[in-house]
């Protein structure tokens, strides 16, 4: 079993609709928990970090982590074809340096 | 401030073939990364280099697969003999060293296809 878990989708929206993408993890070890876009035939973009448990946003895009659930979320408000791409969950211990991913879920926001 | 540079972007060689790929760091970030990306997978770490010392070479094939990072700025990966299995993207990534998080900046990475 991965230490990462993401559902690959595909995930189908109608523009305007909120999305929500989700990760579970083992390692309790994992203090910062990323996630990532990435469009087609490019390499991935980080678009939010936190670090240990809470919320945190930026514009329309809403990163959760519960650490004693060990389950991480993003929430991507008011939706637009442009969010279309594979979000990738990622994860590292305090001190480490190699990214743990999930293996990506595929959204599309259609108009 | 450009990004991570890659090349080739795509590369199609025949089973038993070398191949190299190359990549161009941010200027002034020490770390460089190599990761691996299957088809419908994450990136997978292959090694990272402090400067030009390859720190974690532990999931790197090292019966095919070579690294190296000449005066700590450019890297160069390669396999030989590449196999069928090979096929994927290979992306470069490269980060400053922070007080606790390093933020990984990506390449467009390499497509490699093994026929």
């Amino acid at each position: 079993q991965k230490e990462v878990e993401q559902d690959p989708g595909p995930l189908s929206v109608p523009e305007g609709a909120i999305v929500s993408l989700n990760c579970t993890y083992s390692n309790s070890a994992f203090q910062y928990f990323m996630w990532y876009r990435q469009y087609s035939r490019k390499g991935p973009e980080l678009l939010m970090y936190t670090y240990s448990s809470g919320n945190k946003e930026d514009g329309r895009f809403t990163a959760q982590v519960d650490k004693s659930s060990k389950y991480i979320s993003l929430f991507i408000r008011d939706s637009q074809p442009s969010d279309s791409a594979t979000y990738l969950c990622a994860m590292t211990t305090y001190s480490g340096y190699a990214l743990n991913f999930g293996k990506g879920t595929s959204l599309l926001v259609t108009p | 401030e450009a990004g991570v540079v890659q090349s080739p972007r795509y590369k199609i060689i025949e089973k038993k073939q070398p191949v190299a790929f190359w990549c161009n760091p941010i200027s002034g970030h020490n770390t460089l990364y190599w990761y691996l990306q299957n088809l419908g997978q994450g990136p997978e770490l292959l090694i990272r280099y402090e400067n030009e010392e390859a720190v974690d070479d532990s999931q790197l094939p090292k019966d095919r697969f070579s690294a190296e990072r000449l005066k700590g700025v450019d890297s160069t990966l390669k396999i030989q003999p590449a196999e069928l299995g090979d096929s994927a993207v290979y992306l470069c990534a490269s980060s400053s060293r922070g007080v606790r998080y390093n933020e990984q900046f990506f390449g467009p990475g390499t497509r490699l296809t093994v026929l």
